[in-house]
């Protein structure tokens, strides 16, 4: 089974300052389609999540373009340019292909 | 607009039973795979499972922590997803989200998802 492994765990960050995550994979996650499902979502506090990035690099509709993917085969990150007051929550990394896996999300949150 | 709006969560005894449904529109219901993710309180995300469209045998797919006691199903005339969950455990305590996307398999579009408590 494919494990997603996100770091760091808590991101304290200063607002207008970059943010970085990390999601690792146990193993590669590029499909046989020759595309790779990784995908982030944003869960604000008391909200459902909600797709931001899709397929490693593209923003969802609607999704400010503050926020970037990249990566490919076992690492991606996720990146915010410039933190805003309404970027915190806990970002989660998905891979869906033959079922779903979630990384353990992380907490990004104001200083 | 895609709208997911899911139902029937509430509070129930280990053992018991209990069926969820989500109510979906703005999308073509019928050609869309569907999928329920839950999470525990102050916990992660949990796929809980899958079921492809009708074309595609309509198959379903379970995380090993409901395989064999949760099952999923569909009614395309009523635009409608189920879950059954039967022999709930403590564990399964969650708020339950139904979720599905432009593509098969995405994970685009979320409900806002019903809490489902279970406890003695």
């Amino acid at each position: 089974d494919i494990v997603l492994t996100q770091t760091p765990l808590s991101l304290p960050v200063t607002l207008g300052q970059p943010a970085s995550i990390s999601c690792r994979s146990s193993q590669s996650l590029v499909y046989s389609d020759g595309n790779t499902y990784l995908n982030w979502l944003q869960q604000r506090p008391g909200q459902p999540p909600r797709l931001v990035i899709y397929r490693v690099s593209n923003r969802f509709s609607g999704v400010p373009d503050r926020f970037s993917g990249s990566g490919a085969g076992t690492d991606f990150t996720l990146k915010i340019s410039r933190v805003e007051a309404e970027d915190v929550g806990i970002y989660y990394c998905v891979h869906n292909e033959q079922s779903v896996t979630f990384g353990g999300g992380t907490k990004v949150e104001i200083k | 607009e895609v709208h997911l709006v899911e139902s029937g969560g509430g509070l129930v005894k280990p053992g018991g039973s209990l069926r969820l449904s989500c109510a979906a529109s703005g999308f073509t219901f019928s050609n869309s795979w569907m999928t329920w993710v839950r999470q525990a309180p102050g916990k992660g995300l949990e796929w809980v499972g899958r079921i492809k469209i009708k074309s595609h045998g309509e198959t379903t797919d379970y995380g090993a922590a409901v395989k064999g006691r949760f099952t999923i199903s569909r009614d395309d005339s009523r635009d409608t997803l189920y879950l059954q969950m039967n022999r709930l455990e403590t564990e399964d305590t969650a708020v339950y989200y139904c979720v599905t996307g432009v593509g098969y398999g995405d994970v685009d579009y979320w409900g806002l998802g019903t809490l489902v408590t279970v406890s003695s």
